[in-house]
């Protein structure tokens, strides 16, 4: 499976827009990458996930360069409520593959 | 359907003492995973089942904990003689096999603490 790396630890304020770049620099072909939320005392909620190019849904973008050695997960207008831990993950995309998490970032949003 | 659910959420136990947790998964999904979290970390594979047929286990998996999926719906994971070392939050998380793109859906876990 790919390593990741990504930052221990972001601050933001409210309204801001956040980036956070993951490193995938083995990703395989095979492999999709998939950015995980986590709040406190619950389990960790998808939120995008993308081969190539952006991704975009309601929540967040996900901006991927021709390369794939890297990731961004970006977060519009950040509210308090989106202080969370985030994950890359990176894996094959079929029949249910397990996910192995890093460290992730952990994104505290002040007013 | 109301999700993954996890019981009990919170688990105190002596050392030494035996503990069982459940996992509800949700009713279509065919595979479920259970994972071990500690404070400050990303959650650690453990196992998984397709239906009723465990698939996989971890080498963190150690003797004392066996996880069973009797029926193919919901599972228990049991510690046996617990640790002080097995304090964390344990989490549940199910899928189905054909997943295309809408990930795992984790429960909201339950946390052991061991003293």
């Amino acid at each position: 499976l790919a390593k990741t790396t990504q930052p221990i630890s972001m601050d933001s304020y409210e309204g801001q827009e956040v980036n956070i770049t993951c490193s995938h620099n083995n990703i395989a072909t095979n492999d999709y990458i998939t950015w995980y939320q986590q709040f406190p005392s619950q389990g960790p909620r998808f939120i995008i996930q993308g081969y190539k190019t952006k991704v975009t849904n309601e929540v967040a973008s996900l901006f991927i360069p021709a390369d794939r050695k890297s990731s961004t997960l970006s977060l519009p207008r950040v509210s308090l409520s989106d202080t969370a831990v985030y994950y890359c993950l990176v894996g094959f995309k079929a029949a249910g593959n397990k996910l192995t998490f890093g460290g992730g970032t952990r994104v505290l949003v002040k007013p | 359907d109301t999700g993954v659910s996890q019981n009990p959420r919170h688990k105190i136990t002596k050392r030494g003492q035996n503990v069982t947790f459940r996992c509800d998964p949700i009713s279509e999904h065919n595979r479920l995973y259970w994972y071990r979290q500690t404070l400050g970390q990303g959650p650690e594979f453990l196992t998984y089942f397709q239906n009723e047929a465990q698939l996989e286990k971890s080498r963190l998996l150690s003797d004392r904990f066996s996880a069973e999926r009797p029926k193919g719906s919901f599972s228990t994971l049991e510690i046996q003689r617990t640790e002080q070392g097995d304090s964390a939050m344990y989490l549940c998380a199910s899928s189905l096999v054909r997943w295309d793109g809408d990930g795992y859906t984790f429960g909201s876990g339950t946390r052991l603490t061991v003293v």
